[in-house]
């Protein structure tokens, strides 16, 4: 069974940072892709970032977090993070891990979320 | 800031048929395959259709995806009241590098 346990959010105050944590289980970590997804409260869901299977990893990233975030994985540990530098009231969300598919252009399993809060 | 705009509500008594749109541009649906996903509120979302029209294993064929040029729909046949929840529409975006999703939909079962 794919499992996606994301950890490491919190309460931060403007400007500071935070790094999430997505630890994978139930499937060859190293041959998939994987994301960032967030959603704030009671609005839709945004692509955050992207991060390939390669070692040399390809990585995009939404405008909105472009230069702050950083998005990096250990396949050692099956493991993919989210180091989020100069934090914004607006980046206040629950973030989900989600793995790309091998089979389309997509998502297809997603983590249970964890919660950012950005606020003084 | 969502780059695939759906209707933001859609509502149908049990058994009837609703359809949910999705409109984009030619860097997006017009060029890559369309999924959807379903979200029940405080829940992560699910994978209900992909590459267009197609459903993975487990959901009901109740479900149904379709595409042409730049817009996409889904369609949900025989509504059930555990279909009450929020339908995102998404895709990759050739020019931004980045997978969109729609405004998404709620569906309310009367």
């Amino acid at each position: 069974e794919v499992q996606l346990v994301e950890s490491g959010g919190g309460l931060v105050q403007p400007g500071g940072s935070l790094r999430l944590s997505c630890e994978a289980s139930g499937f060859t970590f190293r041959s998939y892709s994987l994301n960032w997804v967030r959603q704030a409260p009671g609005k839709g869901l945004e692509w955050v970032s992207y991060i390939s299977t390669s070692i040399s990893s390809t990585v995009y990233y939404a405008d909105s977090v472009r230069g702050r975030f950083t998005i990096s994985r250990d396949n050692a540990r099956n493991s993919l993070y989210l180091q989020m530098n100069s934090l914004r009231d607006e980046d206040t969300a629950v973030y989900y891990c989600a793995r790309g598919s091998v089979t389309f252009g997509g998502v297809d399993y997603w983590g249970q979320g964890t919660l950012v809060t950005v606020s003084s | 800031q969502s780059v695939l705009t759906q209707p933001p509500s859609a509502s149908g008594t049990p058994g009837q048929r609703v359809t949910i749109s999705c409109s984009g541009s030619s860097s997006n649906i017009g060029s890559n395959t369309v999924n959807w996903y379903q979200q029940v509120p405080g829940t992560a979302p699910k994978l209900l259709i992909y590459s267009n029209n197609q459903r993975p294993s487990g959901v009901p064929d109740r479900f149904s995806g379709s595409k042409s040029g730049t817009s996409a729909s889904l369609a949900i046949s025989g509504l059930q009241s555990e279909d009450e929840a929020d339908y995102y529409c998404a895709a990759w975006d050739d020019s931004l590098n980045g997978y969109v999703f729609g405004t998404g939909t709620k569906v309310t079962v009367l």
